[in-house]
């Protein structure tokens, strides 16, 4: 049972380039989300997704873009990268109607 | 503003020891309460759910939470620790109502370190 899988696993890049992460659930969730993980400060909702075609802005959503390119996938596009954007990101799906969100194994990115 | 408290950021204990980290949530309505527990390394896990009913729950792995709604609090518990308890421990809240999206608000969460 593969759950929520991101790549990559480790990521360093330099201040102003770009990436993505990917994101794909297989348990027909209709919700995702994408967190980052700061120490001392739990982790905090980048952005959502309740449903394919819909995204929406959580509690830290500037410098990041997301798509949700089906049900499956949900990426999280980092424009021009900063070093304040150094953290752990995870992604989660559930079935957004107050279930458990279901973690994948997460990204550890570097900006230096 | 919703949020979540965890009073305990840094906890060492021996083995066998008793355990109980706090959790208080800030929310007038119903909430849906969780723990999560990530070890060195991997993603996060559940622990244990609390959404109605016996507001003693049991989880995995010995674990099990009180809920006491007139203290808005939610803690964890286990009777005696073990060395593979090493892990760090979150707290989350899931607001419940027509607007909700399942949008966990997590607490800042706590190192537990359990000496051999």
């Amino acid at each position: 049972n593969a759950g929520v899988t991101q790549t990559p696993k480790f990521q360093v890049l330099k201040t102003g380039q770009s990436m993505t992460l990917q994101c794909a659930q297989d348990m027909n969730h209709n919700s995702m989300y994408w967190y980052r993980q700061d120490p001392g400060m739990g982790l905090r909702l980048i952005y959502y997704s309740a449903s394919e075609g819909t995204t929406d802005k959580g509690e830290v959503p500037n410098g990041y873009n997301v798509s949700r390119l089906n049900k499956r996938e949900f990426s999280l596009r980092l424009e021009s990268a900063a070093p304040s954007q150094t953290s752990v990101y995870f992604c989660a799906s559930g079935t957004g109607v107050g279930t458990e969100a279901f973690f994948g194994q997460g990204t550890r990115l570097t900006v230096v | 503003a919703q949020s979540v408290s965890q009073h305990n950021h840094h906890v060492i204990l021996s083995e066998a020891a008793s355990l109980e980290l706090g959790c208080n949530y800030s929310y007038g309505g119903t909430v849906n309460l969780f723990w999560y527990v990530q070890y060195p390394g991997q993603h996060l896990q559940l622990l244990l759910k609390y959404f109605s009913g016996d507001p003693l729950v049991k989880g995995i792995k010995g674990f099990e939470a009180e809920f006491i709604k007139s203290k808005f609090s939610f803690n964890l518990r286990k009777p005696s620790v073990q060395w593979s308890d090493t892990a760090e421990y979150f707290c989350a809240a899931l607001p419940r109502g027509s607007s909700n999206t399942g949008k966990l608000i997590f607490g800042q969460g706590t190192t537990l370190q359990v000496k051999p």
